[in-house]
């Protein structure tokens, strides 16, 4: 079975600092391998997608990094209105899997 | 500005048939080349692949929902739509209809997304 593991579970961070969160999957993704942000009440929001390439309207404190098993999403400093969950989710096999989430909450 | 609006029932009984419609204004379905999806998201957890259909008609679906779902298209309409039947309590999620890209491509990555509708199984 496919599956998408997120890590941490919870992050616990303050405003200014570095977030690193990490997605890894089971078997290969290549590079199709996007990150959302979802907050309270709200439909996702796509950060990053094809591993790397930041959405359209997306800061650039945002980056994407990895290939194949193992993916990063950073944020260089976290400003208030990041702290949110983050999923991750792959289009390289059928069918489409989203990590479990990672919650970045404030320190 | 591409825009997408879920609709249909918030309360559906078990073993009902569960019918949400999508609404897609600031372009169209049949002219562009990109697949349409729904999500569903259960209060308090993740996210989870229901389907996607192309403007022709073609759809795939997450094998683990299969034999109980339905997503088929209008495009006089400019709508998109999901059935999903004998649902039970374990269906209770909000729904979320969005755009697959890239176009042509069936297995995309998920933009724009509707705001979502919480449907609730319960007699």
């Amino acid at each position: 079975e496919f599956v998408l593991t997120q890590s941490p579970a919870t992050l616990s961070l303050s405003p200014g600092e570095r977030a690193t969160l990490s997605c890894r999957a089971s078997q290969s993704v290549s590079s199709y391998l996007a990150w959302y942000q979802q907050k309270p009440g709200q439909a996702p929001r796509l950060l990053i997608y094809d591993a790397s390439n930041r959405a359209t309207g997306i800061p650039a404190r945002f980056s994407g990094s990895g290939s194949g098993t193992d993916f990063t999403l950073t944020i260089s400093s976290l400003e208030p209105e990041d702290f949110a969950v983050y999923y991750c989710q792959q289009r390289d096999n059928w069918p489409h899997i989203f990590g479990q989430g990672t919650k970045l909450e404030i320190k | 500005q591409l825009q997408l609006q879920e609709s249909g029932p918030g309360l559906v009984k078990p073993s009902e048939t569960l019918s949400l419609t999508c609404t897609v204004s600031g372009g169209s379905i049949s002219s562009s080349r990109y697949y349409w999806g729904w999500i569903r998201q259960p209060p308090g957890k993740g996210l989870e692949w229901i389907g996607s259909i192309y403007y022709t008609g073609t759809t795939y679906y997450n094998p683990s929902l299969k034999s109980r779902v339905t997503i088929s298209v209008d495009t006089s309409k400019n709508q998109f739509s999901l059935k999903l039947n004998s649902v039970t309590a374990a269906d209770t999620a909000v729904y979320y209809c969005a755009r697959a890209n890239p176009p042509d491509s069936a297995s995309g990555w998920f933009d724009p997304w509707g705001q979502g509708t919480l449907v609730t199984v319960s007699s």
